[in-house]
Parts: C-alpha cells; structure tokens; sequence
C-alpha cells in the first residue's frame, strides 16, 4: 500500500545545531507540504512543493528550508536549531487539489 | 487569506450520544477535508468533501458551500473517538495548500 513516512519520529537537539526531517512517500504524489503544529495554533504550513525542483515558503518558512530532487522526498533542515523550533512537525501529499495524506509526525525538541 | 473557524472548541459527551461539529469559513474553497487526530496525534483522514454530503459508517459530513460551512455529524459516540477534529481548507487562489481550523477536542466519556 501507498504510504507517507517521517523520520525520525522523535528528535532532541541542542540550540544552534543544523537538524534535517525526513519525509518520504510512496503515492507517486506531486505535491509534497510541511506543517508544524503548535499549542494554540494548530498546524502551520512551513513550506511545500509542487514538483521536483519546485519549493515554495508558506507561512512560517522563517528558519527553514527544503529541497526537492525527487518525487518521493521533501528534505525539511533547520539550519540552526532555537527553541522556538519546538514542535511537531508534520509532513503531507496530494495529487493535485485532491485528498492530502499526512505522515506519522516527527516531535522535535530543541534544548 | 481564508479563516477557518470551528466550533464548539470542546465537547464532552457521554458513550451513545450524537454530536454535531462545525466549520465555518471566510470564501470559496477547492478543498474541504475534516481531520480526526487521535490521543497518539495522528491525523486520520475522515473526508474529503468540498460540497455536498458523504457517509462513512457512523460519521457523516455536509459541505454546504454556497453558505461556507461544513458539519461533522458523530453518531452513537464511542471512547475511541475521543481526540481532536480539525477542518482544513485550501481557497481559491492557495492551489493544494490546506489551511487549518483550531479544532474541536472531543471527549467520550464511558
């Protein structure tokens, strides 16, 4: 079966450090998004993309960045963790405007 | 950009009973999808349902577009749909791009 997968599923970090989430799905998806989730926010689109070589910032890119060389992957790196990055980090996909599927989740903790 | 507004914010509710979740939001959408997060924080996909109605056992949902609102009905709660339900959008001009409601945390009580 088609999934979408996260790893790791929990990271602490230390101030400072760059961290990179992984995010790797399986539907052949063209359209790949990270969000974070955060008490008394819900979840907040960090970046996405639409296609390899296409990434685009949503609404809290500040501080994070993302690649796309292949279908499958959407690379989310801290380049220098602070502890305002604390959070659940959840990555998406969808075909087009259709259903977006979501991944297990990564909790990241920043000391 | 396009708010999203649920309510109630809480419900609590005794094993049997029947509720009604609601999402409102501010212009014309592509994409509605109502959420379930689980107490492990999972997000599992309810529906996807810009307009119309759809059933799924003893979930359903109405999207009533024209109006810009959408409702979750739960019938005969059970524990294990104690969690979060979010309603997210994606509006006309955030192509693909899901825009989240704060959600509606859910108890059911044995």
């Amino acid at each position: 079966d088609a999934e979408i997968t996260q790893s790791p599923r929990h990271k602490i970090t230390e101030t400072g450090r760059q961290v990179t989430l992984a995010c790797h799905q399986t539907w052949n998806h063209n359209n790949m998004f990270w969000y974070r989730q955060d008490l008394g926010h819900g979840l907040r689109l960090i970046h996405y993309s639409y296609g390899v070589q296409d990434t685009n910032k949503g609404e809290v890119s500040d501080g994070y960045s993302v690649s796309r060389s292949n279908t499958e992957d959407l690379p989310l790196t801290l380049e220098s963790a602070a502890s305002s990055q604390t959070s659940v980090y959840f990555c998406a996909s969808s075909e087009g405007g259709d259903t977006q599927y979501f991944g297990p989740g990564t909790r990241l903790t920043v000391l | 950009g396009i708010q999203v507004e649920q309510s109630p914010p809480d419900l609590i509710l005794q094993e049997g009973a029947n509720s009604t979740l609601r999402c409102n939001f501010s212009d014309s959408v592509n994409n509605l999808q109502w959420f379930h997060q689980n107490p492990w924080g999972q997000l599992i996909n309810l529906f996807y349902i810009p307009s119309g109605t759809k059933q799924n056992g003893r979930l359903s949902a109405t999207t009533v577009a024209t109006e810009r609102y959408s409702l979750l009905y739960i019938s005969s709660s059970q524990t294990t749909d104690s969690g979060v339900y979010f309603c997210a959008v994606v509006s006309g001009t955030s192509y693909g791009k899901l825009t989240f409601g704060q959600g509606t945390i859910l108890t059911v009580h044995p």
